[in-house]
C-alpha cells in the first residue's frame, strides 16, 4: 500500500458520458500528478497540482478534461463527452515538498473502458 | 523535451540467475534523477530505485543496482538473484532537478520492459 487510494477502480462507460475519477492521498502530499497509461506503454503526464493549484497541464489534456483539487487534499479527473480513444489508465501519483527530489507515490490507477 | 527509451519489450530470466534491463534517455540538462519503477500486474507501480545524475556512484538496493553512464545517457538495472516476485513491468524514469519551474518533479516513463522469471 503506497498510501494513494483511487475510485473506482474499474468503470465502463458508453461513448459520450461523462465520468469522473478521484484520487485521495491518505497523508498529506502537497504535490499530486495525474498520469495516463495505455495498454503497454508508459504513463504519461497530464497534470499537475501544488497544493490546491493546477501548475501544469499536458497537451495531451483537452478541453473535454477537467481536474480539480479543492483544499489541496483528495484531486478529481473529469473527462467529458467519453471517446474510445479515452480507454487507459488512469494513474494518480503524490509526493511530497520534503521528498520532492525522490520517489512519487502512485495509486493502483482507474481502469477507464469506453464502449 | 526530454525523452525516455527502453528498447527491450521482454526480458526473461531463470529464477537466481541476473538480468539486466536497458534504458537510454535524452536530456539538455545537467541535473536530474532517473529511476526504475516496478509495476506487477493490476498492481500499483513502486519504485525500486533511483539515481542521481550528480553522482557518479551507481545506485545499489540490495538486489537491484544500477549502470549510470552519464555521457552516454543510459541507465541500466541488473537484478541478481532473481525471484519469482520480481515478474512485473519495469519502467525507467526521468525528472528534471529544476530550481522551481512547473516541471519540477514530473516524470517522463519509458515505453517499459515486461520481465518474466522462470522457475
Amino acid at each position: 500500500d503506497t498510501g494513494v487510494s483511487q475510485d473506482p477502480r474499474h468503470k465502463i462507460t458508453k461513448r459520450g458520458q461523462n465520468v469522473t475519477f478521484r484520487c485521495d492521498p491518505i497523508s498529506e502530499h502537497n504535490r499530486l500528478y495525474w498520469y495516463r497509461q495505455t495498454l503497454g506503454q508508459g504513463p504519461e503526464f497530464l497534470t499537475y497540482f501544488q497544493n490546491e493549484a493546477q501548475l501544469e497541464k499536458s497537451r495531451l489534456l483537452s478541453d473535454r478534461f477537467s481536474a480539480e483539487r479543492p483544499k489541496g487534499s483528495f484531486s478529481t479527473l473529469e473527462i467529458q463527452r467519453t471517446e474510445q480513444g479515452d480507454s487507459a489508465m488512469y494513474l494518480c501519483a503524490v509526493s511530497s515538498r520534503a521528498r520532492e527530489n525522490t520517489e512519487a507515490f502512485f495509486g493502483q490507477g482507474t481502469r477507464l473502458t469506453v464502449v | 523535451a526530454q525523452t525516455v527509451t527502453q528498447s527491450q519489450p521482454e526480458m526473461s530470466v531463470q529464477e537466481a540467475e541476473t538480468v539486466t534491463l536497458s534504458c537510454t534517455y535524452d536530456t539538455s540538462e545537467s541535473d536530474y534523477y532517473l529511476f526504475w519503477y516496478k509495476q506487477p500486474p493490476s498492481r500499483q507501480m513502486i519504485l525500486v530505485i533511483r539515481q542521481e545524475a550528480y553522482k557518479q556512484q551507481n545506485a545499489t538496493e540490495n538486489r537491484f543496482s544500477v549502470n549510470f553512464q552519464k555521457a552516454a545517457k543510459s541507465f541500466s538495472l541488473k537484478i541478481s538473484d532473481s525471484q519469482l516476485g520480481d515478474a512485473a513491468m519495469y519502467f525507467c524514469a526521468y525528472r528534471n532537478l529544476g530550481a522551481g519551474g512547473t516541471s519540477y518533479g514530473k516524470l517522463t516513463f519509458g515505453q517499459g520492459t515486461i520481465l518474466t522469471v522462470h522457475p
